[in-house]
């Protein structure tokens, strides 16, 4: 089945720096979801992109389809201790009504 | 608009039980999916309902189980639980059509003892 590689596994950050994180794969997807969990709740969806070279903001928060349709990467501006949590890739599957997610991004900032 | 509710959020079972969890996606959403997220194995598919009809099942033993009902609020079951069965059950429903957009409720956190 379809494999989302996704990295880095961990990311230890002061508050106010810059991050990103990728996630790639060996298919070809035609949607990219970037999703956020913190402890004890459900991902929740932060940006979603439908087609290659997609380029999207929500807030600090940008994330790029990759032209190869192999990939995505999701960057914050000026991290803040709520950024704190773990970040998930997915793809949504086509007409396989699922998703499949990366193994995630745990993020920690340092106030 | 009220968000996806899962019920209990909290259960602790013992091996060899069964246990029923429910979700009630967002009012107009007719497709329910269901995950299970461990940290071995991170988040993994279930299975996916629409209007009362599985679309789809993930890579899981029969022990696992899933309906949705004609308000297409669904339950999952699962039967003969083992210690491995300990997991965070989440629960996603999306409209039927436009944006890929699962909404995901907060879980069920299962305890198998």
């Amino acid at each position: 089945g379809q494999q989302l590689n996704q990295s880095p596994q961990s990311m230890f950050i002061q508050e106010g720096e810059d991050v990103s994180m990728n996630c790639t794969s060996s298919s070809i997807f035609n949607t990219w979801l970037w999703y956020k969990q913190d402890p004890g709740e459900g991902p929740v969806l932060l940006i979603a992109l439908y087609k290659a070279g997609e380029l999207t903001s929500n807030g600090r928060l940008t994330a790029q389809f990759g032209i190869t349709r192999k990939d995505s990467f999701l960057n914050i501006s000026a991290s803040i201790p709520s950024d704190v949590g773990i970040y998930f890739c997915a793809e949504s599957g086509g007409s396989n009504y699922k998703l499949t997610f990366g193994k995630g991004t745990l993020l920690t900032v340092n106030p | 608009k009220a968000g996806v509710t899962q019920t209990p959020r909290y259960l602790i079972k013992t091996r060899g039980q069964q246990v029923t969890l429910s979700c009630s996606p967002i009012s107009g959403h007719r497709s329910v999916s269901w995950y299970q997220q461990t940290p071995g194995q991170g988040l993994q598919f279930l299975f996916e309902y629409f209007s009362e009809t599985q679309r789809n099942k993930g890579n899981f033993p029969g022990r696992f189980s899933g309906r949705q009902f004609s308000n297409s609020r669904s339950e999952m079951n699962v039967s003969t639980l083992e210690l491995g069965d300990s997991a965070l059950y989440l629960c996603a429903s999306r409209p039927s059509t436009g944006n890929y957009g699962y909404t995901f409720g907060s879980g069920t956190r299962l305890t198998v003892v």
